[in-house]
């Protein structure tokens, strides 16, 4: 039964500290999502991926938010330095049409 | 914004029959529906998809109107599991484009 992978679950670490969410895309999955989703503004698309490539980050902060994928395994979105207004779930997605995804990552900025 | 336009909640007896309305009045001719449900604290999950014929999987069935302005998603014998809130969107996969525009989706509750 192939999943999307996300680590950590839960992350709990303190306004300036860099936070890195790693997801694992189904294999054979070309292309790879970040989502963010809190209660207030429900689920943003922030970055995808086609083929490893940037396709659209449009809904990236980009001062603060960077989102790679070193190879078609890994795909990471790093947050430098987190506020307390990046906490959030943070879902990864792969797919060619229809989107799978992943468990999240909670994250909270104290 | 989003594309669709769906009631916030809805209720269903369990065992019965969840009929859950989208309107999508500007479709363009190009675009598919799909739906997808989040179960709280999980991620969305893909349920059903099509473009103008009804379908029909292991999970639910999806009907379009004739003129694709608006469809149902029937999940024929709701259980206390299909409690979760149900996104429409619709969606065309021509060139690059992989961006869905969520909206707030219909929040359906299955009573026992």
């Amino acid at each position: 039964d192939a999943r999307v992978t996300q680590t950590p679950r839960h992350k709990v670490t303190e306004m300036g500290q860099e936070v890195t969410m790693r997801c694992q895309p189904i294999l054979g999955h070309n292309t790879v999502f970040w989502y963010r989703q809190t209660m207030m503004q429900g689920l943003e698309l922030l970055a995808y991926f086609r083929n490893r490539a940037p396709l659209d980050d449009s809904g990236m902060p980009k001062d603060r938010f960077s989102a790679e994928m070193p190879d078609a395994t890994l795909a990471t979105l790093k947050i430098q330095p987190s506020e307390p207004r990046d906490s959030a779930v943070y879902f990864c997605a792969s797919g060619l049409y229809e989107q799978y995804f992943g468990p999240g990552t909670r994250l909270t900025v104290t | 914004d989003a594309k669709t336009t769906q009631p916030p909640s809805m209720d269903c007896a369990e065992g019965r029959a969840a009929n859950l309305p989208c309107n999508h009045s500007t479709i363009s001719g190009n675009e598919y529906v799909y739906w997808y449900r989040q179960i709280h604290s999980q991620g969305p999950q893909y349920i059903i998809h099509g473009l103008k014929n009804n379908e029909t999987n292991e999970m639910a069935s999806l009907i379009i109107t004739e003129d694709r302005k608006s469809s149902t998603l029937i999940l024929p014998h709701a259980t206390l599991r299909d409690t979760a809130v149900y996104y429409c969107i619709v969606w065309s996969n021509a060139g690059n484009n992989r961006k869905l525009i969520w909206g707030l989706g219909t929040s359906l509750a299955v009573n026992p």
